[in-house]
């Protein structure tokens, strides 16, 4: 039974780019939650999706977007990309917001 | 607004010993969950243990503990028999149960287990 995979497992974009993550949840899970862990820090709460639409959201800018489809996968979009962007991006799954199981994660540079 | 607290930001336990994490949280509500993950140099989050904030009897999963304290608002970790392999990032998480469904993570302590 596979557990939560993203992709790519490590980006490098320039400032004023913009990026696609993307994360395909554990089996049997219907949301997906996204959230931002700078070094050394705990990951902050960015947003959730449940039933394709976005339930949730931290206190993320407007750059940060998210959609997710109907096999339940889903995207992170951050545009206008900033040097303060660079973090670890991890993806969460979950069965209608329980107990959250977490993916490996995205390593984003902004150069 | 919650908050989650891990006063402890290095520790180090010899090996076959035990170790205690501490967390205290911060809530008006009644009923929420919590969890201690688990963050090796690999990077991926893995749960170690879960406690639902209504039941009094205190979680268990192998060698790992909690003391939870809903009074206190505290939510310790304790690890038995520590092993190399628990070398890592602990997080402690809160969650509201009745609907935001967003966890709310504290700084973490770095834990090192010396052979």
């Amino acid at each position: 039974d596979a557990g939560v995979t993203q992709s790519p497992t490590h980006l490098i974009k320039t400032r004023g780019q913009q990026v696609t993550l993307r994360c395909s949840p554990k089996s049997g899970h219907d949301t997906v939650s996204w959230y931002q862990q700078a070094l050394g820090q705990g990951p902050q709460f960015i947003f959730q999706y449940y039933e394709e639409e976005e339930r949730q959201r931290g206190n993320f800018p407007d750059r940060f977007s998210g959609h997710q489809f109907p096999n339940y996968s889903s995207e992170l979009n951050v545009n206008a990309l900033l040097l303060g962007d660079s973090a670890l991006y991890l993806c969460a799954s979950s069965l209608r917001g329980d107990t959250q199981y977490f993916g490996p994660g995205t390593r984003l540079t902004v150069l | 607004a919650q908050t989650v607290t891990q006063s402890q930001p290095e520790m180090s336990v010899q090996e076959a010993e035990t170790v205690t994490l501490s967390c205290t949280y911060d809530t008006s509500e009644n009923n929420y969950y919590l969890f201690w993950y688990k963050q090796p140099p690999s990077r991926q989050m893995i749960l170690v243990i879960r406690q639902e904030a209504y039941k009094q009897q205190n979680a268990t999963e192998n060698r790992f503990s909690v003391n939870f304290q809903k009074a206190a608002k505290s939510f310790s970790l304790k690890i038995s028999d520590s092993q190399l392999g628990d070398t890592a990032m602990y997080f402690c998480a809160f969650m509201e149960a009745s609907g935001t469904y967003k966890y709310i993570f504290g700084t973490g302590t770095r834990l090192k287990v010396l052979a």
